[in-house]
């Protein structure tokens, strides 16, 4: 089966850091483009960023390049994302996905982690 | 990076279709035929019903339709089901890799 299962998220304080997971399972992982989107409480999704398959291409979201760096280890099939300088305006839950392959849209989807910003 | 543009909601009766919108620019929506629609119920992942502006994936029901002209994409979900109440977004790709999504449309079924 086809599976992405995010981790990492949690309470963090104004300021502060976090660096999320997502464990991909049932697919060669390495052939894929990757994301991350998020969510924050009652509003829509947002792009975040995203790595080539090889991870030697990253692209991010202008809120928040800078502070965000995604990174992939396809010997453990995992996509990571380091969350920096964090604010309550970056409390979401966010979600890793899989691009469909040569493709522009995200065909597999993590539930995803949490990440609350807050003093 | 502006958010592509929805109609914040939506709502029809069982049977009956419905359009909703994305209105982006010539940079995003109007520049590649890589509109994506994602549906999603609360507390779910999103799920795409749409992609390459009219193409539906496998399993995904025929009632499912999309369409573009200029800047603007539609999703129309044609005999409304109770089930297909639930948010809905669309994302266009936007040039370098990178992507915007719309800002969502509330569905509801009456």
């Amino acid at each position: 089966e086809v599976q992405l299962v995010e981790s990492g998220g949690g309470l963090v304080q104004p300021g502060g850091s976090l660096r999320l997971s997502c464990a991909a399972s049932g697919f060669t992982f390495s052939s894929y483009w990757m994301t991350w989107v998020r969510q924050a409480p009652g509003k829509g999704l947002e792009w975040v960023a995203n790595i080539n398959q090889d991870g030697n291409r990253k692209v991010y979201a202008d809120s928040v390049k800078g502070r965000f760096t995604i990174s992939r280890d396809n010997a453990k099939n995992s996509l990571y994302l380091q969350v920096n300088s964090l604010s309550v305006e970056d409390t979401a839950v966010f979600f890793c996905a899989r691009f469909a392959l040569r493709a522009h849209h995200m065909d597999v989807w993590g539930k995803g982690t949490t990440v609350t910003v807050s003093s | 990076q502006s958010a592509l543009t929805q109609p914040a909601s939506v709502s029809g009766s069982p049977g009956q279709s419905i359009t909703i919108s994305c209105t982006g620019t010539s940079s995003d929506v109007g520049a590649y035929n890589y509109v994506s629609w994602y549906q999603q119920h609360p507390g779910k992942a999103p799920k795409v019903i749409i992609y390459d502006v009219s193409e539906r994936p496998s399993g995904v029901s025929n009632r499912f339709s999309g369409s573009k002209s200029g800047n603007t994409a539609s999703l129309t979900i044609s005999g409304l089901q109770a089930e297909d109440e639930a948010d809905y977004y669309c994302c266009s790709h936007a040039g370098r890799d990178t992507y915007v999504f719309g800002s969502g449309t509330k569905v509801t079924v009456l």
